[in-house]
């Protein structure tokens, strides 16, 4: 069965770095998100991403935030000059067409910021 | 500001026990309303999506409800089992049209041998 994969499952970094966080999301899927959930928090959307280009981004989603569909199978979030509060499990997710159907999630990747 | 509420936030049972849980969520601009079954280091499996008021889904043991109107869903799960133990999720879909889902906190069940 296809799933969504993500890499690393585990990324510490140091205050200030830049991190790459990557996803393959399911090949026929049109619209892909980026969650992530601060521990003791609910998840919290960032951003979604349709026909190449952002649909919409909350408040988090900053100018430190980017995310690329370079190859036309990965999808990333870059975080420029990471803080502490980046600290969190980021999750990606996709969906192959109308606003109502499911949305199909990786397994996450526990980001920690020193 | 969206704002999506379960309760209770856990719930210790023991097998065989049947239980539910609450999900609360803006009832205008209603889209969808989506339960999630997170197992930790797994990724987040759906449930159901529901969209029709009064709508109810099943899938083996587990259903759920929908009321649009009141803004409420119940998940239940019949004859719990120790593989049921996971956090349960809810999201709202709103009108926007990007299909943004909005979290409650979840339900972390604990189901007992």
């Amino acid at each position: 069965e296809p799933e969504v994969t993500q890499t690393p499952s585990h990324q510490v970094t140091q205050m200030g770095q830049e991190v790459i966080l990557r996803c393959v999301p399911i090949s026929n899927h049109l619209y892909f998100y980026w969650y992530r959930q601060i521990l003791g928090q609910k998840v919290e959307f960032l951003v979604s991403f349709y026909n190449n280009e952002i649909s919409e981004k909350s408040e988090i989603f900053d100018d430190q935030f980017s995310v690329e569909r370079p190859d036309g199978s990965n999808f990333t979030l870059k975080i420029r000059s990471t803080k502490l509060e980046d600290s969190a499990m980021y999750f990606c997710a996709s969906r192959p067409g109308l606003a109502s159907g499911e949305q199909f999630f990786g397994p996450g990747t526990r980001l920690t910021v020193l | 500001i969206l704002n999506v509420e379960q309760s209770p936030q856990s719930l210790h049972v023991q097998e065989g026990d049947s239980t539910n849980f609450t999900c609360s969520f803006p009832s205008s601009n209603f889209y969808a309303l989506h339960w999630y079954r997170w197992e930790t280091a797994k990724s987040p499996e759906a449930l159901f999506v529901m969209t029709l008021n009064g709508d109810e889904k099943k899938k083996g043991r587990i259903s759920a409800t929908l009321n649009t109107k009141e803004g409420y869903s119940y998940l239940y799960i019949k004859g719990s089992q120790p593989e049921d133990s996971a956090t349960y999720l809810c999201a709202f879909t709103g009108s926007s049209n990007t299909g943004k889902l909005i979290f409650g906190q979840g339900t972390t069940l604990q189901v007992k041998p």
